[in-house]
């Protein structure tokens, strides 16, 4: 079974801080993906990742970057986190451009206060 | 880029009935039409999935319809169970880097 786990299932932070939540895979996808979750809004992505060091802007870049040194590893970097960065945070992976399941890990509800 | 819109957003439906759930899509040059099924403190799980050179699939009681012409395609779940109550999204993906466009989800209430 493929396995997307994140770091943290709860996290708070105070507005200013830099943010750091991490997502790992174990079934050697290429894809990877951040999506934020807000009620009413469904998911939206934030950055993707199609193979490592690589990345493109999602549909709500501002205000976080990426980063995928590791195939298995991608991270989502809040420099300075505001109140509006207050989400859920869902990880997914997917095996190649051509394959179309993304993988979901259980989502991190970060807190910015 | 593409916008999908989803209908309704809470659906509660007595045990044993049918609930359809619909979504729209608005570029055309979306191919793969996946369900998630989100229940609470989990995330997104793919439950059935169509691609546009298909018009039906079936998987159990689960069945997902899609017109290409109209740009919309929608879920079928018959003889719900107190366990199909989650959230359910719908999203249309164009075939670049497979991103995906979700719609804003379902809530679905299954009474007993």
């Amino acid at each position: 079974d493929v396995k997307v786990t994140q770091s943290s299932r709860y996290l708070v932070k105070r507005t200013g801080e830099k943010v750091f939540l991490e997502c790992v895979q174990d079934m050697d996808h290429e894809n990877m993906f951040w999506y934020r979750q807000d009620p009413g809004l469904g998911l939206r992505l934030i950055y993707f990742s199609y193979d490592v060091k690589m990345k493109e802007k999602g549909d709500i870049p501002e205000g976080y970057s990426v980063s995928r040194e590791k195939k298995e590893r991608f991270s989502l970097i809040l420099e300075s986190a505001s109140t509006n960065q207050t989400s859920m945070y869902l990880c997914a992976s997917s095996l190649q451009i051509s394959s179309y399941e993304q993988y979901f890990g259980p989502g991190t509800r970060l807190t910015v206060t | 880029g593409e916008n999908v819109e989803q209908h309704p957003s809470t659906l509660s439906v007595q045990e044993g009935d049918s609930a359809v759930i619909k979504c729209t899509y608005s570029d055309s040059a979306s191919n793969y039409f996946p369900w998630y099924k989100q229940e609470l403190g989990k995330g997104p799980q793919l439950i059935i999935d169509i691609r546009s050179n298909v018009g039906e699939k079936k998987d159990q009681r689960i069945a997902v319809t899609l017109n290409k012409t109209a740009k919309h395609f929608s879920l079928h779940i018959t003889e719900t169970q107190p366990e199909d109550s989650a959230v359910y999204f719908c999203a249309a993906s164009i075939p670049h880097f497979n991103k995906f466009y979700f719609g804003s989800g379902t809530k679905l209430n299954v009474k007993p």
